[in-house]
């Protein structure tokens, strides 16, 4: 079983849909998540972290995390053309350790 | 300084010969992070410091790669015999730890193409 996983898609939503992305660990003492965006040949930028059970809301975007099913997921509200990029859910088992990156979901976003 | 900077942005070498990249990362940030990543894949670790230590390396570093981070500040990362399945975005990023807090961001990334 790979660390993280995330099907690699693509998701195709219309735009001003909310787009639905999950992401799935293995390590249950994993502390921190975090979700990037990734434009094709860019490198990933940080849009969301989170690290304890719930929800987390900024802007259009919310992560959530539900560490009994070692499951984090994270949803775009009013999705928008701009928003068709390879989505990274990454993991860290604590603080002294690296960041773990699923393989991506590719969000397709049509206008 | 406004981000995590890598240099050079694109390398062609031949296959056989060694390259050197090199990151800056943001002033503050003690820790430092190499990845690798290929078409279609997500970032795969390959080491990462703290301060001057070299902490973790991951089993897909081989002997061809040794990665240096002198004085707690920038580091480099050098391929030698290169092959062609060498070709891929080498990515730094940097963090700062002290604090629950371990958010790492990435710098433009190096395109290595062997030829």
């Amino acid at each position: 079983q790979k660390e993280v996983e995330q099907n690699s898609g693509p998701l195709s939503v219309p735009e001003g849909a909310i787009a639905s992305l999950n992401c799935t660990y293995s390590d249950r003492v994993s502390q921190s998540f975090f979700w990037y965006r990734q434009y094709s040949g860019k490198s990933p930028e940080l849009i969301m972290s989170i690290y304890s059970n719930g929800d987390k809301e900024d802007g259009r975007f919310t992560a959530q995390l539900n560490k009994a099913s070692q499951y984090v997921s994270l949803l775009i509200r009013d999705s928008q053309p701009s928003d068709s990029a390879t989505y990274l859910c990454a993991v860290n088992r604590h603080a002294g350790t690296a960041l773990i990156f699923g393989k991506g979901t590719t969000l397709s976003v049509s206008s | 300084d406004t981000g995590v900077s890598q240099d050079p942005r694109h390398k062609i070498t031949k296959r056989g010969q060694n390259v050197t990249f090199r990151c800056d990362p943001i002033s503050e940030h003690n820790r430092l992070y190499w990845y690798r990543q290929t078409l279609g894949q997500g970032p795969e670790f390959l080491t990462y410091f703290q301060n001057e230590a070299q902490l973790e390396k991951s089993r897909l570093l081989s002997d061809r790669f040794s990665a240096e981070r002198p004085k707690g500040s920038f580091s480099t990362l050098e391929i030698q015999r290169t092959e062609q399945g060498d070709s891929a975005m080498y990515l730094c990023a940097s963090s700062f730890s002290g604090s629950l807090s371990t958010e790492a961001f990435f710098g433009q990334g190096t395109r290595l193409t062997v030829v």
